[in-house]
């Protein structure tokens, strides 16, 4: 069965310093995985996904992922942290059942925050 | 483009009284629809699924139902609302298949008083 953790339930950088948020992932089967943010109060906003290919994933908003296999991990990463960065962060992997419907199952998320 | 709306916004109900949230999507046919909660400072909480008109999959047992009368309209709903069904309530959609994201609405929050 598929499983996500997310490593640290609140993580804290500076503006302008490297953003790295955690994930693992558990699959018996090729995986597709997923990032995605919540503002407050909002709804959760696609970051990226890797499904096949390239494992190193470009998303919106200057973040990447790197999905890799040895290591089953899907880490988020951003260069440079902006203010506007602090959000929370939820890494997902997708589960297929036959019948043609898929349920993403979701890390408890990563609340960012991000001071001067 | 494909949009999904849900309302109401935000909605204070008491204890004991009925519920009904709705969710409809635009610009795509015979979506994957999806209900989740997420209580306060707690993660994603999956409720119900829908591959078709009339076909509901529960997930958890609870004083919720869920239906879907039209090809993109999911509606939640409850007879009589317990304190601890507050939270933010999202819908999503998703196509058919596997490894295709989902899309999450604009959420509901819901205060049962």
């Amino acid at each position: 069965a598929q499983s996500v953790t997310q490593l640290g339930s609140h993580v804290s950088v500076s503006e302008g310093a490297l953003v790295l948020l955690r994930c693992n992932y558990s699959s018996s089967v090729p995986p597709y995985l997923f990032w995605y943010v919540q503002y407050p109060n909002q709804g959760l906003q696609l970051l990226l996904k890797y499904t096949t290919g390239a494992t190193l994933v470009k998303g919106i908003n200057g973040f990447e992922a790197e999905f890799k296999k040895s290591e089953t991990s899907f880490h988020l990463t951003k260069p440079s942290a902006h203010m506007s960065d602090a959000a929370e962060y939820f890494c997902a992997v997708s589960r297929s059942f036959s019948g043609g419907y898929n349920k993403l199952i979701f890390g408890a998320g990563t609340r960012l925050a991000v001071h001067p | 483009s494909q949009t999904i709306h849900q309302w109401p916004a935000t909605l204070v109900q008491p204890v004991g009284s009925p519920l009904s949230l709705e969710c409809t999507v635009e610009g795509t046919s015979n979506p994957n629809l999806y209900w989740y909660r997420q209580a306060a400072g707690r993660g994603l909480q999956l409720l119900f699924y829908s591959v078709g008109i009339g076909q509901i999959s529960s997930e958890v047992p609870q004083n919720l139902s869920a239906s879907r009368p039209q090809d993109r309209q999911f509606i939640l709903s409850s007879k009589k609302l317990l304190l601890s069904d507050s939270g933010f309530y999202l819908c999503a959609w998703t196509g058919q298949g596997v490894g295709y994201e989902q899309y999450f609405g604009p959420g509901t929050r819901l205060t049962v008083t």
